[in-house]
């Protein structure tokens, strides 16, 4: 079965300090989103990629997060420096571009990050 | 705002009987609906979708129902079976999905033996 796997499964850090978290989508997948999971908001979309390159970031906040796509296999989601609202689960998810299509997305197991 | 609106965060259904999940959005612009099922340390794994175009789309024990006079859909499963247990989560997306989805909170569905 073709997954996208995330690393780490599970991060705790202190606040101010830098955080990365990274995502290997599925081969041949040329869409990569970022979501955040939280009790308050649910599943917020953050940002977005294809074909490596970013189409929108209007979900994150700009002055701490980043989001890149160094090569068609991993994406990377930045945060500099971490805060406690950060403390959420953080996915990655890939797909083909979808048009009409019926297959959604296939995610990650997430990130589970705890900032102290 | 919520755009995507579940309002029933819990559901119990008995097992063998139907079990029936809304949803409800705002935006007008969405054109294509899909269901997500999430369990504990998992991510969300997608369940059925369906396009504006339709008003209903069935894959086995799945069917979803669209209403676009009244922006509601709502996912239809029968018989509900105890690995049905999840969070469901509804989806919206204004660009046939490939332009990211806005989701609901979700509804904790609970099939009871």
């Amino acid at each position: 079965d073709a997954r996208v796997t995330q690393t780490p499964r599970h991060k705790v850090t202190e606040m101010g300090q830098e955080v990365t978290m990274r995502c290997q989508p599925i081969l041949g997948h040329n869409t990569v989103f970022w979501y955040r999971q939280t009790m308050m908001q649910g599943l917020e979309l953050l940002a977005y990629f294809r074909n490596r390159a970013p189409l929108d970031d209007s979900g994150m906040p700009k002055d701490r997060f980043s989001a890149e796509m160094p090569d068609a296999t991993l994406a990377t989601l930045k945060i500099q420096p971490s805060e406690p609202r950060d403390s959420a689960v953080y996915f990655c998810a890939s797909g083909l571009e979808i048009g009409v299509s019926s297959y959604g997305y296939t995610f990650g197991s997430g990130t589970r990050l705890t900032v102290v | 705002d919520q755009q995507v609106k579940q309002n029933s965060p819990s559901l119990s259904v008995q097992e063998g009987r139907i079990s029936i999940l809304n949803c409800d959005y705002t935006n007008s612009m969405f054109d294509y609906f899909l269901w997500y099922k999430k369990y504990p340390a998992e991510g969300p794994t997608f369940l059925i979708s369906i396009s504006s175009i339709k008003d209903k789309n069935e894959d086995g024990r799945f069917t979803v129902f669209l209403n676009k006079s009244a922006k509601h859909l709502s996912l239809h499963i029968v018989p509900s079976q105890p690995g049905d247990s999840a969070v469901y989560f509804c989806a919206a997306s204004s660009e046939g999905g490939a332009d990211g989805l806005t989701f609901g909170k979700g509804t904790h569905l609970i099939i009871q033996p």
